[in-house]
């Protein structure tokens, strides 16, 4: 959506570098976490999940990050590209919740400077 | 598969006014779902839907209505609509289970003036 980007924190990042993407959460029943990306105009668009029975999970570029210690998660992009620049958000679930609803993080822009 | 489908792209109401936001998927989804987007607040949960004739309330789910007469639609009706209305909606759907990722549909992005 064209309103998204407001008052969001943004990563600025050299193209070729690597990004990372961080996300707190506070539910300690959270079992199912997964991060989307969002590019202007358009609607969410999945790249990664993981389970609360591990901590690492990892895919074509991307690798997330789950300290359930800390209630922490991570987005790492390798050799971050042109065609990465959008927002990301994390989202959660818990083990509690009734059907496939998700909760959303406020989501991270990420900037990639040539 | 087109995925999911979401009309009109762009729409601006008077307050007052009702209207109805499309929503429809061809991949036999079970689920499916809406949020609303503002700034700075990430997507909150509008209503959702488990299947055909079963539909329940979000986070988010006042001055919003409904209904889900088939798998594939799922519209939202703004009754009354009012300028805290204005926002970008995504409808979204899923493989019915625990744990499935929401496929979105490209937004709607309404005004109320």
């Amino acid at each position: 959506g064209e309103n998204v980007g407001l008052h969001l924190p943004t990563l600025s990042v050299q193209e070729g570098d690597n990004s990372i993407i961080n996300c707190a959460y506070s539910n300690s029943a959270s079992d199912y976490f997964i991060w989307y990306k969002q590019e202007s105009g358009k609607g969410p668009q999945f790249i990664i999940d993981i389970r609360s029975n591990m901590d690492k999970r990892q895919g074509q570029r991307v690798t997330v990050l789950l300290n359930k210690t800390v209630k922490h998660l991570s987005l790492q992009i390798a050799a971050t590209q042109p065609g990465d620049s959008a927002v990301y958000f994390c989202a959660e679930k818990s083990r509690r919740t009734a059907g496939n609803k998700l909760t959303f993080g406020g989501g991270t822009r990420v900037l990639v400077k040539p | 598969n087109a995925g999911v489908t979401q009309t009109p792209k762009f729409q601006v109401l008077k307050t007052g006014q009702s209207m109805t936001l499309q929503c429809a998927q061809d991949m036999n989804h079970e689920y499916m779902s809406w949020y609303r987007q503002d700034p700075g607040m990430g997507l909150r949960l509008i209503h959702y839907s488990v299947g055909a004739g079963i539909t329940d309330q979000g986070e988010v789910p006042n001055g919003y209505n409904v209904s889900r007469s088939t798998t594939e639609d799922f519209p939202l009706r703004l009754l009354s609509a009012a300028p805290s209305q204005t926002s970008v909606y995504f409808c979204a759907s899923s493989i019915q289970g625990a744990n499935e990722k929401l496929f979105f549909g490209s937004g709607t992005q309404l005004s109320v003036l």
